[in-house]
């Protein structure tokens, strides 16, 4: 098994343009998530997804937007990107375990820089 | 508002000189506490799920425990290769809304000289 995979690996983008990043991954688990990870801040998450066309925000949801049409596919859209959308951004899977805890497993992560 | 606070932010030891990290939560109900490694430029490695007061897990020279308000990650003898940042979370016992809905702290990073 592949895990989590995140494309790009790293990205310039200019304040006002827009772009996706991909996340996917291969274990069939039903939760996806979007995290990001500035200095000092540890990670915060953005928005997630228990299922299949089901998404709902997190602590920072302004400025992105997720779907979620298959298991495998979580994509982040950030729509008209801002210096202050310049970090990393991890996505993460997991499942449901039998105790109600879900161990979440991250990708390598984006590397964002917004001029 | 979940909160996580870990302790302290950066630790430097020398090789073979135990420790501890601590990771303070304040949680409306407590689902678990995990514990992660993350190396410079990649994401967090799971390392332990804690789901009750009193619990504790080992691997190698890393061991975890949990009191109802904080964790600790204590190191034996660490080797440089321990060195690494440290990150904490906690997911809420929240009915089916907290899948998929982690607070991390902002870690603790630990530097293992030989």
């Amino acid at each position: 098994n592949a895990g989590v995979t995140q494309t790009p690996k790293f990205q310039v983008l200019k304040t006002g343009q827009s772009m996706t990043l991909q996340c996917a991954q291969d274990m069939n688990h039903e939760y996806m998530s979007w995290y990001r990870q500035d200095p000092g801040m540890g990670l915060r998450l953005i928005h997630y997804s228990v299922g299949a066309g089901i998404t709902d925000q997190g602590e920072v949801p302004n400025g992105y937007n997720v779907s979620r049409s298959t298991t495998e596919d979580f994509p982040l859209r950030l729509l008209s990107a801002a210096p202050s959308q310049t970090s990393v951004y991890f996505c993460a899977s997991s499942y449901p375990s039998g105790s109600g805890a879900d161990t979440q497993y991250f990708g390598p992560g984006t590397r964002l820089t917004v001029l | 508002e979940d909160q996580v606070t870990q302790s302290p932010e950066a630790l430097r030891l020398q090789e073979g000189e135990s420790s501890s990290l601590n990771c303070s939560y304040t949680v409306s109900g407590l689902r678990g506490l995990f514990w992660y490694r993350q190396d410079p430029g990649k994401g967090p490695e799971f390392l332990f799920t804690l789901y009750s007061a009193g619990e504790e897990k080992e691997k190698e020279r890393l061991k975890a425990t949990l009191t109802k308000k904080e964790s600790f990650l204590h190191i034996t003898a660490p080797k440089p290769e321990d060195s690494a940042t440290y990150l904490c979370a906690v997911q809420a016992d929240a009915g089916g809304t907290s899948y998929g809905k982690l607070t991390f702290g902002q870690g603790t990073i630990l530097t293992v000289h030989p």
